[in-house]
């Protein structure tokens, strides 16, 4: 069955590293996602590709960025790790160019920050 | 900016209970709404995809309306079971804003047995 996976699952970083996470999915998506999950702001859109070599800032895209050299993966680069980027981060993923398709999530990345 | 709104953000009802959860949207001009779940410690499960063009959806015990022109949906959940409990979020796909979701801040419910 297609899917998408996250990896890893929890992370734990000091302040001012650089932290990858992974995002794959098999749906043979064109469209990708990154949210953060934060309790009193919910879900938040960081970065989004509509294919490859193409990326797009959200909502809270400061201190991240993303790049996309093939269909299956968009990986979520924290470039100087901060406290406030304590989350959980959620990969998702749509077909077709319409947007009619439903979005479906990857299981989420705990990330805490020291 | 669209703003997505759901009431209550808890709910606890007994078992069998038939229940409503609402969800408004200060902009009409959206393609889509979808609802998901979101048990604890987990990510979202796609429930129900409404079209603009579409006035309800069903799957199963599920049933979503969509009234756009009053920025309205509503989930029902018929005949509620204790593995119903979960988090219930809806989202909106905004005309002009490409494939991005705008998300409300979920209602909590939980079935007691």
């Amino acid at each position: 069955d297609a899917e998408i996976t996250q990896s890893p699952r929890h992370k734990i970083t000091e302040t001012g590293r650089q932290v990858t996470l992974a995002c794959h999915q098999t749906w043979n998506h064109n469209n990708m996602f990154w949210y953060r999950q934060d309790l009193g702001h919910g879900l938040r859109l960081i970065h989004y590709s509509y294919g490859v070599q193409d990326t797009n800032k959200g909502e809270v895209s400061d201190g991240y960025s993303v790049s996309r050299s093939n269909t299956e993966d968009l990986p979520l680069t924290l470039e100087s790790a901060a406290s406030s980027q304590t989350s959980v981060y959620f990969c998702a993923s749509s077909g077709g160019l319409a947007g009619a398709e439903e979005q479906f999530f990857g299981p989420g990345t705990r990330l805490t920050v020291l | 900016k669209q703003e997505v709104t759901q009431i209550p953000a808890a709910l606890s009802v007994p078992e069998g209970e038939n229940l409503v959860l609402n969800c408004s949207f200060t902009d009409s001009a959206i393609y889509n709404l979808q609802w998901f779940r979101q048990d604890p410690g987990k990510g979202l499960t796609s429930l129900l995809l409404i079209q603009s063009s579409q006035r309800e959806q069903t799957s199963g015990r599920l049933n979503a309306s969509l009234d756009k022109s009053s920025g309205r949906s509503t989930l029902y959940i018929a005949a509620s079971q204790p593995g119903d409990s979960a988090t219930y979020l809806c989202a909106v796909r905004l005309i002009g804003a490409g494939n991005m979701l705008t998300f409300g801040g979920g209602t909590r419910l939980m079935v007691k047995p």
